[in-house]
């Protein structure tokens, strides 16, 4: 089952914050986001895994609500190189096979 | 340390045809993935592999198979190619199968059918 992410895409200014949402109808072991810029890869952002420990970016935050089965990443003070589009994976339980939400447009303007 | 490699970065096919794309993933990786990606569907799970063996299959018809050799490097062919499959085909590679493993992703094959 996909996870969903919302919204599915928005638009700042340069130093606004951003948060984007991903929630999944099944039990997570752990949640990975990534950002894609056009025409690129994927880049690993940040892994949460149950029971709170986080490995990632120093300049980007996240949380991972294990009980509502849903994870934020949080984008404080946004520069134009955050523009892109970002994918929560998750990993449920006793499968350890990560499937990607659909993904949120992000666009920084000067 | 070289990243993941994915060859032939665009593929031109027609319509029942097959083809086969490659991952060479980093050094030292045993895990890789494979995704679909289309716009409005994100990244669609097909397979991964670790050490030669598939672990994991994506909601994707038999058409869609794959395979790891000993060097870790891992081939997925599609059969009987449809339009539908137009798409970008990445691959990511991680060093194990464990849930607290980053994948590193391939720039990716774009494949078009005709």
């Amino acid at each position: 089952q996909q996870p969903v992410q919302s919204p599915q895409a928005v638009i700042l200014r340069e130093g606004e914050d951003a948060v984007i949402n991903c929630s999944s109808s099944k039990a997570l072991y752990s949640v990975h986001w990534y950002r894609q810029k056009h025409g690129e890869a994927p880049v690993f952002l940040m892994i949460l895994l149950k029971g709170g420990e986080q490995k990632g970016h120093e300049k980007i935050s996240a949380s991972f609500n294990e009980k509502k089965q849903q994870s934020s990443l949080y984008l404080t003070a946004s520069q134009l190189s955050y523009s892109g589009t970002y994918f929560c994976g998750t990993a449920t339980s006793g499968t350890y096979k990560y499937i990607f939400g659909t993904g949120t447009r992000l666009k920084v303007l000067a | 340390k070289a990243g993941v490699t994915q060859t032939p970065r665009y593929l031109i096919k027609t319509r029942g045809q097959q083809v086969t794309l490659s991952c060479s993933p980093i050094s030292g990786h045993r895990s890789v993935s494979w995704y679909q990606q289309t716009p409005g569907q994100g990244l669609q799970f097909l397979f991964e592999y670790f050490s030669e063996t598939q672990r994991n299959k994506g909601n994707f018809p038999g058409r869609f198979s794959g395979r790891q050799f000993s060097n870790s490097r891992s081939e997925m062919n599609v059969s009987t190619l449809e339009l539908g499959d137009s798409a970008l085909y990445l691959c990511a590679s991680r060093t194990g199968t464990g849930t607290n493993t980053e994948a590193f992703f391939g720039q990716g094959t774009r494949l078009t059918v005709v």
